[in-house]
């Protein structure tokens, strides 16, 4: 199993244009998330899913936008990129009803850098 | 609302000493709590989890954590610090309940340094 796999890993975007970060996981979750990671504020959640076709707003989601239209993907889209979108950002999933019991899987992240 | 509070942004001990990373919760309901550990340049990795069957819960790498519901606490301690515990560690939570997120909500972390 590959769990939960992110691409890229780095990328680096100019103020204004868009992007997509890849998010797939090959362990039939349900739930899938996307956070971002800055320094002393910890994991922020952007958009959550519980199935597909299901997306829920988190904290701080102004600015990016998801779908989900399969069980194994959860892209996120950077609709016209901002220097405060520069982060490292994580996916992760948990099997349905297993988020309490076993917590979710992460990826590697991709750190994304906007000038 | 649900949130964790992490006290103590970096912590440092020497190596053979007590590790004691201190988190609390503020839940309307009864919280599942996590710690998750995340060495450098690398994704999060589950350490233990408290899912109320015991309030002490043994993890990884000879960490564990007590469930405090009087004190709202969920501590992360290890008797005796290794260098290679040096890393990042974050609480989390899941709201209880039949209708709560199951997403996770994150404290800001601790750096813990372990000096030799």
């Amino acid at each position: 199993n590959a769990g939960v796999t992110q691409t890229p890993k780095f990328q680096v975007l100019k103020t204004g244009q868009s992007m997509t970060l890849q998010c797939a996981q090959d362990m039939n979750h349900e739930y899938m998330s996307w956070y971002r990671q800055d320094p002393g504020m910890g994991l922020r959640l952007i958009h959550y899913s519980v199935g597909a076709g299901i997306t829920d707003q988190g904290e701080v989601p102004n600015g990016y936008n998801v779908s989900r239209s399969t069980t194994e993907d959860f892209p996120l889209r950077l609709l016209s990129a901002a220097p405060s979108q520069t982060s490292v950002y994580f996916c992760a999933s948990s099997p349905r009803g297993g988020a309490i019991l076993y917590g979710y899987t992460f990826g590697s992240g991709t750190r994304l850098t906007v000038v | 609302a649900q949130s964790v509070t992490q006290l103590g942004s970096h912590v440092s001990v020497s190596e053979g000493a007590l590790v004691l990373l201190r988190c609390n919760y503020s839940s309307s309901v009864p919280p599942y709590l996590f710690w998750y550990v995340q060495y450098p340049n690398q994704g999060l990795q589950l350490l233990l989890k408290y899912t109320s069957a015991a309030t002490l819960v043994k993890g990884i790498n000879g960490f564990e954590a007590e469930f405090k519901k009087s004190e709202t606490s969920f501590h992360l301690t290890k008797p005796s610090a290794h260098m290679s515990d040096a890393a990042e560690y974050f609480c989390a939570v899941i709201l209880g309940g039949a209708t709560g997120r199951r997403a996770l909500t994150f404290g800001s972390g601790t750096r813990l340094q372990v000096q030799p």
